[in-house]
């Protein structure tokens, strides 16, 4: 069965450190989002790719990035993490034909210390 | 304004009720509407999508599109303890490029 998987799930690093957060779906669709969830501001879109070797900023970008070098995968990098950063990462993916319906992996757990 | 507002709740309903949850939307020219129902600790998951203006009915559930008005619900009928979970509407202005917006939820509990 086609899935979306997110790597690893739970995280503790420590201010200043570079973090990936790996993203992996199996559904071979063009759309993959990254978001992150924090009470009381539902989810908030950090990135997003449309397709291979193309990304794109959402709503709170900075301090992350991405790259799309292949359908599969939409790593996500923390470049010098901070604790404003602590919380439950969501990757999702869409085929972008028709619905836009996303799926969404199990989510990271990340704290910054 | 936000662009997908909903009632953070809790939203608190007896079983076998009916529950009603509620998302207005800023964006005129929306055109996909989804609800996306989230367990605690769990990744939100579609339980319906609307396209069109009026009434959509999936089993216990039924979504309802008024654009005019620019607001979407959720009806869930003969409510079970089981349907306890944040609710969260989403909004896209259509494919071919554009971002979809999530509310910030609507927490649901259905009293035993």
């Amino acid at each position: 069965d086609a899935e979306i998987t997110q790597s690893p799930r739970h995280k503790i690093t420590e201010t200043g450190r570079q973090v990936t957060l790996a993203c992996h779906q199996t559904w071979n669709h063009n759309n993959m989002f990254w978001y992150r969830q924090d009470l009381g501001h539902g989810l908030r879109l950090i990135h997003y790719s449309y397709g291979v070797q193309d990304t794109n900023k959402g709503e709170v970008s900075d301090g992350y990035s991405v790259s799309r070098s292949n359908t599969e995968d939409l790593p996500l990098t923390l470049e010098s993490a901070a604790s404003s950063q602590t919380s439950v990462y969501f990757c999702a993916s869409s085929s972008g034909q028709g619905t836009d319906t996303q799926y969404f992996g199990p989510g990271t757990r990340l704290t910054v210390l | 304004q936000k662009e997908v507002e909903q009632n953070s709740g809790p939203l608190s309903v007896p079983e076998g009720a009916i529950a009603s949850l509620n998302c207005t939307y800023s964006d005129r020219v929306s055109q996909s509407f989804f609800w996306y129902r989230q367990y605690s600790g769990k990744s939100p998951e579609l339980i319906m999508s609307i396209y069109s203006n009026g009434d959509k009915e999936d089993g216990r559930f039924t979504a309802q599109l008024n654009k005019a008005s620019q607001y979407v619900s959720l009806l869930i009928r003969d409510s079970q303890p089981s349907d306890s979970a944040t609710y969260l509407c989403a909004v896209n202005r259509g494919t071919g490029g554009f971002k979809t917006i999530f509310g910030a939820g609507t927490r649901l509990f259905v009293k035993a």
